[in-house]
């Protein structure tokens, strides 16, 4: 069973306030991924890493930034939360293969911005 | 990236069998096809992956015609707990970097 932990699990925030959302993984894995999903809509990917100090955008711009400064760890921050940013942001990873590239999802973290 | 096209919904009863089909008309010679199931409020979790002719695992089955313009994920059997929305992904990481969901089929299975 993978082992890929996010935290906090739900957030309530004011406007404007700068977060960070938290995630971990335990397998070594060199690819991480964040996405953003609206209930009962697609996932939105909005940032990835190969590894060790590379970061890239997705194909959604959500006005947050990321940082991989450990291959463990893959923090996604809001400098100001707006209610648009509402939504549901779920990390993955996986072994970074060149076709059979298989993602493993933490439990998400669900954000609302009052 | 081969864009994938399934039903937005499908509907079914315990017990039964459930195929759900993939369109990905564009797939590229490298492409792996890879199926994700989500509950709410959780994050996607992998079932199968497969790139040629039948996979079989412990959940599921999955379906890959000699062309790979489509693929089925077979179901055996659902019960409740199947419910929940499943993806078709298509892709080769290695040179695009990264992996698109689609909007997934939801499947309802009802007693």
């Amino acid at each position: 069973e993978a082992d890929i932990y996010q935290t906090p699990r739900y957030l309530v925030i004011g406007t404007g306030k700068k977060i960070t959302l938290e995630c971990s993984q335990t397998m070594g894995h060199d690819k991480m991924y964040w996405y953003q999903q609206d209930p009962g809509m697609e996932l939105h990917l909005i940032h990835y890493s190969y590894g060790v100090n590379s970061t890239e955008k997705g194909d959604l711009s959500s006005e947050s930034t990321v940082s991989r400064i450990r291959t463990e760890h893959f923090p996604l921050t809001l400098e100001s939360a707006r209610p648009s940013h509402t939504s549901q942001y779920l990390c993955a990873s996986s072994e970074h293969h060149a076709t059979n590239e298989k993602l493993f999802f933490g439990s998400g973290t669900q954000l609302s911005v009052l | 990236l081969a864009k994938t096209t399934q039903p937005i919904s499908m509907d079914s009863y315990e017990g039964q069998e459930v195929n759900i089909t993939c369109s990905h008309n564009n797939i590229a010679t490298n492409d792996y096809i890879t199926w994700y199931q989500q509950f709410p409020s959780q994050g996607p979790r992998f079932i199968i992956q497969g790139y040629k002719t039948k996979v079989t695992n412990e959940v599921a089955s999955l379906f890959i015609p000699a062309d790979r313009k489509s693929s089925t994920l077979s179901l055996p059997r659902v019960s409740l707990s199947d419910t929940a929305v499943y993806y078709c992904l298509v892709g080769d990481s290695g040179s695009q970097g990264n992996l698109i969901f689609g909007k997934g089929t939801k499947l309802s299975v009802k007693p």
